[in-house]
């Protein structure tokens, strides 16, 4: 992932309707892949995790689907909430490595 | 679990003054990592440690920085001199192993230099 400057992207979504956000990785040597949440004045926080033997992992509320061929990462959060609204970012980890390399994060607004 | 634990949150200083940042990681955490987050670079890692060792240190900007761990429960991270363009969020993260597990964040500190 790259850092962005001063314009994040935002995806503007209603109350109650599904959010997919998107995430483009670099490095086809990466084999572990996060999603963090981030609320403002708070640090990053995990929300799932997939591994590159695995194309989709779900968990509460939130799938995570990951395409090799593209090196392409999104995360569907359904049933969007007002507590969703934060910025989102993906991470990947080379495989062997210790390193996370953040993308630039996508804003989510709810819209009530 | 109290998680990863930060202070100061937030610290004003001068130009040229020593900033010291201090972290707790989870305990039973074998990895700890320092980043830094602005809005025109993102979330930059500047260093990290595996059992209190410092394994890559290529992200600090420059000699101004420096970071210890000098057991399993305790890193700094020391800005001497501090300039303006050092402003920004601080994070400490640990980790159980690495790869396949995530990192967990603390809260940050907030650093302001005028």
């Amino acid at each position: 992932g790259e850092s962005v400057g001063l314009h994040l992207p935002t995806l503007s979504v209603q109350e109650g309707d599904n959010s997919i956000i998107n995430c483009a990785y670099s490095n086809s040597a990466s084999d572990y892949f996060i999603w963090y949440k981030q609320e403002s004045g708070k640090g990053p926080q995990f929300i799932i995790d997939i591994r590159s033997n695995m194309d989709k992992r779900q968990g509460q509320r939130v799938t995570v689907l990951l395409n090799k061929t593209v090196k392409h990462l999104s995360l569907q959060i359904a049933a969007t909430q007002p507590g969703d609204s934060a910025v989102y970012f993906c991470a990947e980890n080379r495989a062997a490595g210790n390193k996370l390399t953040f993308g630039g994060g996508t804003r989510v607004l709810v819209k009530p | 679990d109290a998680g990863v634990i930060q202070s100061p949150r937030h610290e004003v200083t001068e130009m040229g003054q020593e900033v010291t940042l201090r972290c707790k990681p989870i305990s039973g955490h074998d990895y700890l990592f320092w980043y830094r987050q602005t809005m025109m670079r993102g979330l930059e890692l500047l260093i990290y440690f595996n059992n209190n060792v410092p394994i890559d240190d290529s992200g600090m900007p420059e000699d101004r920085f420096s970071a210890k761990m000098p057991n399993a429960s305790f890193s700094t991270l020391k800005i001497q001199p501090s300039e303006p363009r050092d402003s920004a969020v601080y994070f400490c993260a640990s980790r159980r192993w690495q790869g396949g597990s995530p990192l967990h964040f603390g809260n940050g500190t907030r650093l302001t230099v005028t």
